[in-house]
């Protein structure tokens, strides 16, 4: 692995239906993110973690969930996924949340809810 | 509220100069990032202000002054490869991106 990486590439997903999107890096980072991107809006922040063990909620937080078990894995589940939550999704990662860290984005997943 | 606004789209030609602008109301300010993103890619990095004047790097110069609440990115020498989308982020009191819709360039030959 070089980098972040991300699963799936794409999904078609059943509204209702429970989804985990998958975000893993190697570069030891300590920060985390997750994004969605929908036309003509800026990236929105889902939840972030600023080290393993600690999660926080960001700007739209409501039908996501994370966890981070250890440094390299943020995974974003979906409990009972809806249209709205229809998107891209970018994961993200920096070295440390301040400072001029920049964020490294994943290729990100597109996720259709019918 | 917080607010970053950028304009929608820019055309500019090959080979011209061509700033965009960026103007932000946050609450708090603690840096702000340029990322350039091509259609269908992720965002990747370009640059970082976080005091006010000129960073150059290269082709590219990144402009702030936290005072107006505002920056520019400067592209010059444009290239086709340059035609991308050109998103503003600012780090808000709580040390989370808050993000502008991008501004989609277009060059032509």
């Amino acid at each position: 692995i070089a980098g972040i990486t991300q699963a799936p590439t794409s999904q078609i997903l059943a509204a209702g239906r429970r989804m985990t999107l998958r975000c893993t890096q190697d570069m030891r980072h300590n920060a985390m993110y997750w994004y969605r991107q929908d036309l003509g809006l800026g990236l929105r922040l889902i939840h972030y973690s600023n080290t393993a063990g600690t999660t926080g909620k960001g700007e739209v937080p409501d039908g996501y969930s994370v966890s981070r078990a250890n440094t390299d894995d943020f995974p974003l589940t979906l409990a009972s996924a809806v249209p709205s939550q229809t998107s891209v999704y970018f994961c993200a990662s920096s070295a440390e949340a301040g400072g001029n860290n920049e964020q490294f984005f994943g290729p990100g997943t597109r996720l259709t809810v019918l | 509220g917080q607010n970053i606004d950028q304009p929608t789209e820019m055309t500019a030609t090959e080979g011209a100069i061509v700033q965009i602008n960026c103007t932000y109301q946050t609450s708090g300010f603690n840096g702000l990032f340029w990322y350039q993103q091509h259609a269908g890619e992720a965002p990747t990095f370009l640059s970082y202000n976080v005091l006010d004047g000129l960073e150059e790097k290269g082709r590219f110069s990144s402009f702030l002054s936290r005072s107006k609440g505002y920056s520019y990115l400067l592209l010059k020498e444009l290239q086709m490869k340059d035609s991308a989308s050109y998103l503003c982020a600012v780090r808000d009191s709580n040390y989370q991106l808050i993000w502008g819709a991008g501004t989609k360039l277009i060059i032509k030959p």
